[in-house]
């Protein structure tokens, strides 16, 4: 079946990495996808992956992927009390995105 | 600007009495689904729409309708709201249902 998990928190302290991770379950998944929530907003795109690649960097972001265990991470470098949101991984499947449960990022000073 | 418009932003109503969560968006985009959010259980579908007069239920539609008159436009319509339908709804559209997905800011939805 479709399913894809993630762990609900994250607390981080100001200017250290954060690693979110996900797990998905549909092997036909084309792309990745990480989404990021901000209070009171909708669901903003912040990268995505190519099934075929296992690495992308992007500025502070660097995606993760592991096909084999169907493991996705997504990477913030020097997090930010900006970063904090509730972040979402999604895969690609023939006809729609599913998406994870979401993880609540928190940032401490 | 690219977006998909949402309204309204927040609604208060009674149990049974019916409403309707407009969306519209201005990308020419043929997928359009909805969604709710619920605490510990992310994003859930509740219907979506491949185009015009197409329209499928997602992992959660009972208790929803809704409609594709137009490709820009498709709205979520809770005939008698029950306190379970309250949630956090999102639309979202896109160029095909597996692409990236551009979504509304929300509806909060309480039913008394």
């Amino acid at each position: 079946g479709e399913d894809v998990e993630q762990s609900l928190f994250l607390s981080v302290r100001e200017g250290d990495s954060s690693v979110i991770n996900c797990t998905y379950t549909d092997s036909s998944s084309t792309y990745l996808y990480w989404y990021k929530q901000e209070p009171g907003a909708g669901l903003q795109l912040l990268t995505y992956i190519f099934s075929n690649m296992d690495m992308k960097q992007d500025q502070r972001l660097t995606v993760l992927l592991n096909k084999k265990d169907k493991h996705l991470s997504l990477r913030i470098a020097d997090t930010q009390t900006g970063d904090s949101a509730i972040y979402f991984c999604a895969e690609r499947v023939p006809d729609k995105l599913i998406f994870g449960t979401g993880t609540r990022l928190q940032v401490f000073p | 600007e690219a977006q998909v418009t949402q309204n309204p932003r927040y609604l208060i109503t009674v149990t049974g009495k019916k409403l309707t969560v407009t969306c519209s968006q201005n990308m020419n985009h043929e997928y359009m689904s909805w969604y709710r959010q619920d605490p510990g259980l992310g994003l859930r579908q509740i219907y979506y729409s491949m185009n015009v007069e197409v329209t499928d239920k997602g992992d959660v539609p009972e208790g929803y309708k809704v409609s594709r008159k137009e490709k820009r436009n498709f709205p979520l319509i809770l005939e008698s709201p029950s306190p379970n339908q309250t949630s956090l709804y999102f639309c979202a559209s896109s160029f095909r249902g597996n692409t990236e997905a551009f979504f509304g800011q929300g509806t909060r939805l309480t039913v008394v």
